[in-house]
């Protein structure tokens, strides 16, 4: 079955920096790779997503790439904000059969210091 | 929409107790999730279901545990009798077929056994 890597696990940044959070996924047929963000006291929240047929999507500060090849994606957020403290996780679909949930990293707790 | 709703927000009980936790999804998702959350073990997904139907239950981590969805817009999971090892965070998400991955998360039960 699928197994997702997430690293790292804590992020400090400064305000106004760019933070990265990347995952590994083991299954190659896996085509669907979601982010969550959840904040203290919440459920996680869909962030931005990427299928496997493109390479990089962005939306405002968040952006993530994806290679196929090396099984690895990536999540970019530029001008970090305090409201951007959260945890973040990846997830990628399991298997090819069609009728699999998501997947999910362990996450990664970042920290904008103000 | 009032999104997924999730009760009790928090239950204390003591080992062997039972416990139910009760989620509402949002009208017309026809797919339901189960998670728990925990520090160890990150977010792990228990079990879910399509129009009311269990597909995949091997998160279940024991017989403790069992989950209904008698209707389109109710679901609970129930643990008897109760261990201070169940104590985390249960989490109910949503999702619709045509977008069936991005998922819609409630605000979670957090149980502590004692």
């Amino acid at each position: 079955g699928e197994n997702v890597e997430q690293h790292p696990s804590t992020l400090s940044v400064q305000e106004g920096d760019s933070a990265v959070i990347k995952c590994t996924y083991s299954d190659s047929a896996s085509n669907y790779f979601p982010w969550y963000k959840q904040e203290l006291g919440k459920g996680p929240q869909l962030i931005i997503d990427i299928r496997s047929n493109v390479g990089e999507k962005k939306d405002q500060r968040i952006a993530v790439t994806l290679n196929k090849t090396a099984k690895h994606f990536s999540l970019h957020i530029t001008e970090t904000q305090p409201e951007d403290s959260a945890v973040y996780f990846c997830a990628a679909e399991r298997g090819n059969s069609g009728n699999t949930p998501l997947v999910f990293g362990k996450g990664t707790r970042l920290s904008v210091i103000a | 929409d009032a999104g997924v709703i999730q009760s009790p927000r928090h239950e204390v009980t003591e080992m062997g107790q039972e416990v139910t936790l009760r989620c509402k999804p949002i009208s017309g998702h026809d797919y339901l999730f189960w998670y728990r959350q925990t520090m160890m073990r990150g977010l792990e997904l228990l079990i879910y279901f399509n129009n009311n139907v269990p597909i995949d239950d091997s998160g279940m981590p024991e017989d403790r545990f069992s989950a209904k969805m008698p209707n389109a817009s109710f679901s609970t999971l129930k643990i008897q009798p109760s261990e201070p090892r169940d104590s985390a965070v249960y989490f109910c998400a949503s999702s619709f077929d045509g977008s069936r991955y991005e998922q819609y998360f409630g605000p979670g039960t957090r149980l502590t056994v004692t």
